[in-house]
């Protein structure tokens, strides 16, 4: 199965600033891979898919880049609702897999 | 609006069984793939299977292969996921979430909408 490695694990930022978020896979999965964003007791939401399509209604400040391996979501200037976990997931080979966050922390 | 609503989450011993169920509304249940993914307490998300529109085809975790069938009824719009052999480490919230298909009909084997998510205790 396709490993999914996010980085950093957490990241202490202010609102207003950029985030930038990294996953890496551990073999090529083309463009596939998708952006998830999780807050405290709710379901995921998607952001991102196929690298650098916005989701419905996604804002513009989240933008995906990368392909092969390495992946980025950039959250362009932080908003006060966008503290939260974040997942990349590919779709590239069965199984599908998911990385193991990135919690976006205000600093 | 899309919907999905999850149930029959709940207590259940090691070894038992229990049956979710995902009723979807506000779209053409018929026409889309529909995936079952959970979340352990604390812990990330793991995807767990997938159906594709007709049930033709079917995918499983490594993590419960043999122990969990997904299944889903067109006239009902409903997707099911049979949980048999439960063991402590199948403790999680399970989501049902449907795929994502492009206005010129691709389907992107996404998460597209979530639902709210049902609680599974093995103990």
């Amino acid at each position: 199965e396709i490993v999914l490695t996010q980085s950093p694990a957490t990241l202490s930022l202010s609102p207003g600033e950029k985030a930038t978020l990294s996953c890496r896979a551990s073999q090529s999965v083309s463009n596939y891979l998708a952006w998830y964003q999780q807050k405290p007791g709710q379901a995921p939401r998607l952001l991102i898919y196929d690298a650098s399509n916005r989701a419905t209604d996604i804002p513009a400040r989240f933008s995906g880049s990368g392909s092969g391996t390495d992946f980025t979501l950039t959250i362009s200037s932080l908003e006060p609702e966008d503290f939260a976990v974040y997942y990349c997931q590919q779709r590239s080979n069965w199984p599908l897999t998911f990385g193991g966050g990135t919690k976006v922390e205000i600093k | 609006q899309v919907q999905l609503v999850e149930s029959g989450g709940g207590v259940v011993q090691p070894g038992g069984s229990l049956r979710l169920s995902c009723a979807a509304s506000g779209f053409t249940f018929r026409n889309y793939g529909m995936h079952w993914v959970r979340q352990a307490p604390g812990k990330g998300l793991e995807w767990v299977t997938f159906i594709r529109y007709d049930g033709s085809d079917k995918y499983y975790a490594d993590s419960v292969k043999g122990r969990f069938t997904i299944a889903r009824d067109n006239s009902k719009n409903t997707v099911y996921l049979q949980m048999n052999s439960l063991r402590a480490e199948d403790t999680a919230v399970y989501y049902c979430a449907k795929v994502r298909i492009t206005i010129s009909g691709m389907v992107i084997y996404v998460m597209d909408v979530w639902g709210q998510g049902t609680t599974v205790t093995v103990s």
